[in-house]
């Protein structure tokens, strides 16, 4: 069975850092990409950032650019977010999914997602 | 940035109901479209890839049409597990962005 498990999602304090990861298993990690999309309290979904199967192409909204880095591992087929400088408005639950190149990049499975909350 | 556009973003329909929701890309995206479906407190999950492809799974009653800019995702007969809000996302080019959502509630 496919199945992504995010977690790493706590309460944190503006201008500080956490880092979420993104179990996986029941499919080949190393050769998918994969994504993170994030959707803040009662409002739509926000794509994050995307990296390729090596990690060696990433792509990130200009909204965490300079503060979140994604990465993987595909040794323990895990997906990272590391998040630093956060903000009250990253405040959200972060969910990974797999991007399937083969389905014209759609993201075709999802974990349940993990709350990060940023607040004094 | 390719902006999405769904309309309407709230549809009041009945067991039974045929329903359509459009989605607007501010650019041509060919066939790189997605429709997603997110129940109250679950992950999204895929319905429809490639503007009109059905995800394994998914029931018939779904179809997606539509290429360039404007899409269309049917539910042909309304069922009671069919209430939820319903996302377009477009994958032509980074950054992937969404449309704003459609919630589709019981009348």
């Amino acid at each position: 069975e496919v199945q992504l498990v995010e977690s790493g999602g706590v309460l944190v304090q503006p201008g500080g850092s956490l880092r979420l990861s993104c179990e996986t298993s029941g499919f080949a990690f190393s050769t998918s990409e994969m994504t993170w999309v994030r959707q803040a309290p009662g409002k739509g979904l926000q794509w994050v950032s995307y990296i390729i199967g090596s990690g060696t192409v990433i792509y990130q909204a200009d909204s965490v650019k300079g503060r979140f880095t994604i990465s993987r591992d595909n040794n323990r087929n895990s997906l990272f977010l590391q998040m630093s400088s956060l903000r009250v408005e990253d405040t959200a639950i972060y969910y990974c999914a797999r991007v399937n190149r083969g389905q014209h990049l759609s993201m075709d499975v999802w974990g349940n997602g993990t709350t990060v909350t940023v607040s004094s | 940035d390719i902006q999405m556009t769904q309309s309407p973003s709230f549809v009041s329909a009945s067991v039974g109901d045929r329903v359509t929701i459009t989605c607007r890309a501010s650019q041509g995206i060919d066939r790189f479209l997605a429709w997603y479906q997110q129940k109250p407190g679950k992950a999204p999950s895929l319905l429809i890839y490639a503007a009109s492809s059905l995800q394994s799974g998914v029931p018939s009653r779904f179809s997606g049409s539509g290429s360039g800019t404007d899409f269309t995702l049917t539910i042909s007969s309304l069922q009671p597990e069919d209430f939820a809000t319903y996302y377009c996302q477009q994958a032509k080019s980074f950054p992937f962005t969404f449309g704003p959502g459609t919630k589709v509630d019981i009348k």
